[in-house]
């Protein structure tokens, strides 16, 4: 597609159950980005993906959070056994180039509500 | 570490009135600036970014910006506001040297552009 696409849109689930949150960049962009949305925190980095190096997860609130990314193309995040504070916005942001300084382009984003 | 600081949650002007929404910035070396926008249910989009030479950078739908090294700002400035400039504005760094390529922001400031 012509942009940086997320599934699923919104996601309602209890507490303590696994989310999967899925992002398809653009075609040809070497990095890849997960960043979490909250009211009234800004966003906050989770983990960055680019090329086949190993990926930057400093970010990661916890070890409950994983991400991974296949073929160097479409990757997941997964959040486990999931928390109230889990509720955010996931965004998902691809690059053309990790060296080189080239702005990121964001997918709408993934609404989690854990109940 | 770095970190970006918008010292205001909500700026409110009239419409064809100047605009400024605030941005400083704390990094090691020298940095890579950049201004994205939110607007309602949408994923952020790219305005404008500064890489080097001339402080004062000119971007998307009439946005300008100008970074000043002394005081550590990057403020973003727009002539003449339009009510279609009400968005969620976001300001980010990143080291030019060091600091992996991840892109830290701010907790964004939200412009009302009022008729």
């Amino acid at each position: 597609g012509a942009g940086v696409s997320q599934s699923p849109s919104n996601k309602v689930t209890e507490k303590g159950k696994d989310v999967e949150l899925r992002c398809d960049p653009i075609s040809g962009h070497t990095a890849l980005y997960w960043y979490r949305q909250s009211l009234g925190q800004g966003l906050e980095f989770l983990i960055y993906f680019q090329g086949n190096s190993a990926p930057d997860k400093s970010g990661l609130p916890s070890d409950r959070f994983s991400a991974e990314r296949t073929g160097g193309s479409v990757s997941t995040l997964t959040i486990q056994r999931t928390q109230q504070e889990d509720s955010a916005v996931y965004l998902c942001a691809s690059s053309s180039s990790g060296s080189m300084v080239g702005e990121l382009f964001f997918g709408e984003g993934s609404r989690l509500t854990v109940l | 570490a770095q970190s970006v600081a918008q010292p205001e949650d909500q700026v409110n002007v009239a419409e064809g009135n100047p605009l400024t929404v605030k941005c400083t910035y704390s990094v090691s070396g020298n940095p890579y600036l950049f201004w994205y926008v939110q607007y309602p249910n949408r994923g952020l989009q790219f305005l404008l970014k500064y890489i080097t030479g001339d402080n004062l950078v000119k971007g998307s739908y009439g946005f300008e910006a100008e970074f000043n090294k002394s005081q550590t700002s990057f403020h973003l400035k727009k002539p003449s506001a339009l009510v279609s400039d009400s968005a969620l504005y976001f300001c980010a760094v990143r080291p030019v040297t060091g600091g992996g390529n991840k892109l830290t922001f701010g907790t964004g400031t939200q412009l009302k552009v009022e008729l």
